[in-house]
């Protein structure tokens, strides 16, 4: 069972506010990922890190940023939040060393909705 | 570029019926291919992947895939299914850097 936790669960906010969504992981993984999940779509990687202060964009633009101080924490911000940021966000973690097999191991999600 | 595509958004069947969820690749490097599952409100967990040698690649929960390089598939099967196999399954090839994810198979399992 993976150990990747996510915070809040769920989250009902107003446009304009600044919000932060934490992905902590407990298994050491270099690599961290977020993903922006909407019903009937593909995932779509937003960001991910190789390691303490590497961060790069996905293939989604996304209004949003991350940053990454600690290996184990992940967490991603958006400064001004509006209705189109409305989504499920998954953060997912893998070894840097399993290039090939690339297991990534997901938490349970934040259901972001913005009115 | 590669890329999966999942035909089926949505397959209902009825319990300890067996299944078929279809999943076609593209890719012009080795293909690396997997399975994920997501229960609800959950997050996606690995049910199995294919790196190279036998085709018939198992998983858990009685899960199983067959690579088919001929006609670019790897599709899910299971003999019979539950009730508590109700989730959303996703193909994903690896891509540079990153796993490419299908838009996903609704299992339904009524029964």
């Amino acid at each position: 069972e993976a150990d990747i936790y996510q915070t809040p669960r769920y989250l009902v906010i107003g446009t304009g506010k600044k919000i932060t969504l934490e992905c902590s992981q407990t298994m050491g993984h270099d690599k961290m990922y977020w993903y922006q999940q909407d019903p009937g779509m593909e995932l779509h990687l937003i960001h991910y890190s190789y390691g303490v202060n590497s961060t790069e964009k996905g293939d989604l633009s996304s209004e949003s940023t991350v940053s990454r101080i600690r290996t184990e924490h992940f967490p991603l911000t958006l400064e001004s939040a509006r209705p189109s940021h409305t989504s499920q966000y998954l953060c997912a973690s893998s070894e840097l060393r399993d290039r090939i097999q690339e297991t990534q191991y997901f938490g349970p999600g934040t259901r972001l909705l913005v009115l | 570029a590669q890329s999966v595509t999942q035909l089926d958004s949505q397959v209902p069947v009825f319990e300890e019926a067996p299944v078929e969820l279809r999943c076609n690749y593209s890719s012009s490097v080795s293909v690396y291919l997997f399975w994920y599952v997501q229960y609800p409100n959950q997050g996606l967990q690995l049910l199995l992947k294919y790196l190279s040698g036998s085709t018939l690649v198992k998983g858990i929960n009685g899960f199983e895939a067959e690579f088919n390089k001929s006609q670019t598939s790897f599709h899910l099967r299971k003999p019979s299914v539950h009730i508590s196999d109700t989730a959303e399954y996703f193909c994903a090839v690896r891509g540079f850097q990153k796993l490419v994810f299908g838009t996903g198979t609704r299992l339904l399992v009524s029964p």
